[in-house]
């Protein structure tokens, strides 16, 4: 199993930028998928989950984030995706891929994002 | 949304060492608990989930239990790769939440 983000980098307060998260070793569409984050020298917070097919990949989300992020994926493509809008400064984090089966078994190793004028 | 609280926010032990972290929840929860450790730098990783059940690859030094409000997470023999930032988190319900973390130095 493995799980490698990208997409992170530098945004403006009130831009967007959308993570990926390639997956390898596993059938994405049997799997609940989520994302946390880890703001630099915090601990880490839940961010959005995608749930799987037979659950009809419906989503739940933090309050923090609900209405201005959204977790989707192409399970054809073995990717998982956290499009995120009107980033706030609050928002910087290393964002972390996990895979939700057992709570959360398998972790990417995440990508930074940086939101600064 | 459910809050959680671990104690002690950090800790120092010596190698071979039994120790003990506790995580309490605001409202009682089903089996549903988890522990990571992160080493700094690093990704967490799992290592207990269902309250007591242990990742594959786990070693056996490391143990979980409680119930309802109180869990806790043991190390029978403290190794010096045991270092690093402890969490628990719940998955009763949504949001899913964690502890502020437990940070463990080897003395």
């Amino acid at each position: 199993v493995q799980l490698v983000e990208s997409g992170g980098g530098v945004v403006q307060p009130g831009g967007s930028l959308r993570l990926s998260c390639v997956v390898s070793g596993f059938t994405l569409s049997d799997h609940h998928m989520d994302w946390v984050r880890q703001a630099p020298g915090k601990g880490l917070e839940w961010v959005g989950r995608s749930r799987n097919k037979p659950n009809r990949y419906t989503t739940e989300y933090a309050a923090s984030v609900k209405g201005r992020f959204t977790v989707s994926r192409d399970d054809s493509k073995n990717l998982l995706f956290l499009q995120m809008n009107n980033l706030r400064t609050e928002d910087a984090a290393v964002y972390f891929c996990v895979r939700g089966f057992h709570s959360f078994d398998h972790w990417g190793q995440g990508t930074l994002l940086t939101v600064s004028s | 949304d459910i809050q959680m609280t671990q104690s002690p926010s950090s800790l120092s032990a010596s190698v071979g060492d039994r120790v003990t972290i506790t995580c309490r929840a605001s409202q009682g929860l089903s089996k549903n608990l988890a522990w990571f450790q992160q080493k700094p730098g690093k990704a967490p990783e799992s290592l207990i989930y269902d309250t007591s059940i242990l990742q594959g690859g786990v070693p056996s030094r490391f143990s979980g239990s409680g119930s309802g409000t109180d869990f806790t997470l043991t190390i029978s023999s403290l190794q010096p790769e045991d270092f690093g930032t402890y969490y628990c988190q719940q998955y009763d319900r949504y949001p899913y939440t964690f502890g502020q973390g437990t940070r463990l130095d080897i003395q």
